[in-house]
């Protein structure tokens, strides 16, 4: 199993230039993630779905829009990129607690994100 | 509203020594806690977890960590640190909200001395 997968792992876009993140998991998970982390800020929560077809705003949503049209496919966009958006940016898929009990989350190695 | 916090950001241990990471969380039930760890240039793996049932929890890699209702702690130990310890470690707490929402403390940085 590859596990989470990110791509691209590097990418630097200009102001006002637009970009997707592309995120696959083929554990089956429901539930997938999609986090930011700055400097002395952990992980702060951007958008999340809890399966196929659905999205919900997590903690710092604005600026971005997500999609998860496959269950294995979670989708981040930045319409109109930011130097505030330059962050890492990491995605992240678990089961749910009402169906197994447990609801840990699997990482992907995060994609370094530079807005000039 | 949930809350985690880890009072070092930084900190330094020579090879062999033990290891204590401090954890204190905020949350109104009982929590679901959990500690991860993130290599350089790596996303974050789980360590260990606590649902419930005992209090001491045995994780990977020889960690530990212990949950205190009274002290409102989970605190991360390894008896013995290797050099290959050395990474960021976040402190993270769960509920069951509409989803499984985990929120993460800001992480302590561990560095280790030859």
């Amino acid at each position: 199993n590859a596990g989470v997968t990110q791509t691209p792992k590097f990418r630097v876009l200009k102001t006002g230039q637009s970009m997707t993140l592309l995120c696959a998991q083929d554990m089956n998970h429901e539930y997938m993630y999609w986090y930011r982390q700055d400097p002395g800020m952990g992980l702060r929560l951007i958008h999340y779905s809890v399966g196929e077809g659905t999205t919900a705003k997590g903690e710092v949503p604005d600026g971005y829009n997500v999609s998860r049209l496959k269950k294995q496919n979670f989708l981040l966009g930045l319409e109109s990129a930011a130097p505030s958006q330059t962050s890492v940016y990491f995605c992240a898929s678990s089961y749910s607690l009402r169906t197994s009990g447990s609801y840990e989350q699997y990482f992907g190695p995060g994609t370094r994100l530079t807005v000039t | 509203a949930q809350s985690v916090t880890q009072p070092d950001i930084h900190i330094t241990v020579s090879e062999g020594a033990s290891l204590e990471l401090r954890c204190n969380y905020s949350y109104g039930a009982t929590p679901y806690l959990f500690w991860y760890v993130q290599s350089p240039g790596q996303g974050l793996q789980l360590l260990l977890k606590y649902f419930s049932g005992d209090t001491l929890v045995q994780g990977i890699k020889g960690f530990e960590a212990e949950f205190k209702r009274s002290q409102s702690s989970f605190n991360l130990r390894k008896p013995s640190v290797h050099w290959s310890d050395a990474a960021e470690y976040f402190c993270a707490v769960g509920a069951k909200t509409s989803y499984d929402k985990v929120i993460f403390g800001p992480g302590t940085s561990l560095s280790v001395i030859p």
